[in-house]
């Protein structure tokens, strides 16, 4: 795989569920991005790793919302308790490093809560 | 926090001329300003990037100009073709790489044949 691929494409969940969307970056690339991109918006910034750490996850708009990357290379991003608010496209791109280099978006995941 | 405005919403252009979308941001800290084309179903591309050093930068069609002073920049797009046809995004960064982009509202550029 060539690119950053997220999974699954679609997700449709009832509200008060718990969601999972999971990220694999391009094979090498430290830093590793999450954003939310509602209908007819731009993407808005949710977290940012470097490596396995959180180095900015000043963008998850409360504590429902938390993601992991514990080795560095696949990311969940992880909802609990799920509301029709959280429907959107979740966007994971992924970068060589944190300067000076090209993030590359996946297709995202859309999720929809009903 | 940084606040990007991003203007027309939406832009019709007869194949052949030329489009401009128009971006301005608040954060007088910021130094890089990336363009982004998002196809349908598709997560968003960059085209073209321009930091704070630079006023101008041109790849074959495409060209980003940025004022620093007005807090502005702008995209253009030559000899539009109907493969042009899509959602631009331009965004701005306080760091050279892409750390903690804020993107704008996208304009949806419709290429007439």
């Amino acid at each position: 795989g060539a690119g950053v691929s997220q999974t699954p494409s679609n997700k449709v969940t009832e509200k008060g569920k718990y969601v999972e969307l999971r990220c694999d970056p391009i094979s090498g690339h430290t830093a590793l991005y999450w954003y939310r991109q509602s209908l007819g918006q731009g993407p808005e910034f949710l977290i940012y790793f470097q490596g396995t750490g959180a180095a900015d996850d000043s963008g998850l708009p409360n504590d429902r919302f938390f993601a992991v990357r514990p080795e560095g290379s696949v990311s969940t991003l992880k909802i609990q308790r799920t509301e029709r608010g959280d429907s959107a496209v979740y966007l994971c791109a992924s970068s060589p490093g944190s300067t000076n280099t090209e993030a590359f978006f996946g297709q995202g995941t859309r999720l929809t809560v009903v | 926090g940084e606040n990007v405005e991003q203007h027309p919403s939406t832009l019709s252009v007869q194949e052949g001329d030329s489009a401009v979308i128009k971006c301005t941001y608040s954060d007088s800290a910021s130094n890089y300003f990336p363009w982004y084309k998002q196809e349908l179903g598709k997560g968003p591309q960059l085209i073209i990037d321009i930091r704070s050093n630079v006023g101008e930068k041109k790849d074959q069609r495409i060209a980003v100009t940025l004022n620093k002073t007005a807090k502005h920049f702008s995209l253009h797009i030559t000899e539009t073709q109907p493969e042009d046809s899509a959602v631009y995004f331009c965004a701005a960064s306080r760091d050279f790489g892409n750390e903690k982009l804020t993107f704008g509202t996208g304009t949806r550029l419709t290429i007439i044949p």
